[in-house]
């Protein structure tokens, strides 16, 4: 039971370039969560998915979509990277009715770009 | 909008002292609280949460905190602490729709 995972764990791209995050969990869970980490700014969410197929904007969703084709997996796209999009990116998952119980976190993708 | 404020960004303690960070809420509705704990370079690991019921909530690693509805608190303590415990430490409040709204985070730095 591997929980959360992301991949890469590590990232840099010049201005412009596109590039696709991946997350995937093994828990089963039906939401799912992207969120990036800057400092003294806490984490502040970019999008999440509340089943399979469907997505919706959190607090900073400019420069970035996200697909969710499959409910074990949750995808963050960069189209056309840009240096303020440098960041810690956390994906996250929970369980409807045990969602209270709180969310479940991946290890993190540390992106930078140029 | 509903914000969560994390008092001090950094707090720095003696090995073997109290540990208290300071954590408000700003919410018209019973809130469910989170304290969320990162390690460097790690992802965040659930420290404790506050549902219903008992207001002083145990977690992890010692940790615990109160929810104070009066104060609109949800500081978190420890009573001795441990070098193992320096990391970032966020809260967080959860919205209706499941979502967390988190602090901007402290630092906990432990001296030997």
């Amino acid at each position: 039971n591997a929980g959360v995972t992301q991949t890469p764990k590590f990232r840099v791209l010049k201005t412009g370039q596109s590039m696709t995050l991946l997350c995937a969990q093994d828990m089963n869970h039906e939401y799912m969560y992207w969120y990036r980490q800057d400092p003294g700014m806490g984490l502040r969410l970019i999008h999440y998915s509340v089943g399979e197929g469907t997505t919706a904007k959190g607090e900073v969703p400019d420069g970035y979509n996200v697909s969710r084709l499959k409910k074990q997996n949750f995808l963050l796209g960069l189209e056309s990277a840009a240096p303020s999009q440098t960041s810690v990116y956390f994906c996250a998952s929970s369980a409807p009715g045990l969602a209270v119980m709180g969310q479940f976190f991946g290890p993190g993708t540390r992106l930078t770009v140029l | 909008a509903q914000s969560v404020t994390q008092l001090g960004s950094h707090v720095s303690v003696s090995e073997g002292a109290l540990v208290l960070l300071r954590c408000n809420y700003s919410s018209s509705v019973p809130p469910y609280l989170f304290w969320y704990v990162q390690y460097p370079n790690q992802g965040l690991q659930l420290l404790l949460k506050y549902t219903t019921g008992a207001t002083l909530v145990k977690g992890i690693n010692g940790f615990e905190a109160e929810f104070k509805k009066s104060e609109t608190s949800f500081h978190l303590t420890k009573p001795s602490a441990h070098m193992s415990d320096a990391a970032e430490y966020f809260c967080a409040w959860m919205d209706s729709s499941y979502k967390l709204i988190f602090g901007s985070g402290t630092r906990l730095l432990v001296r030997p």
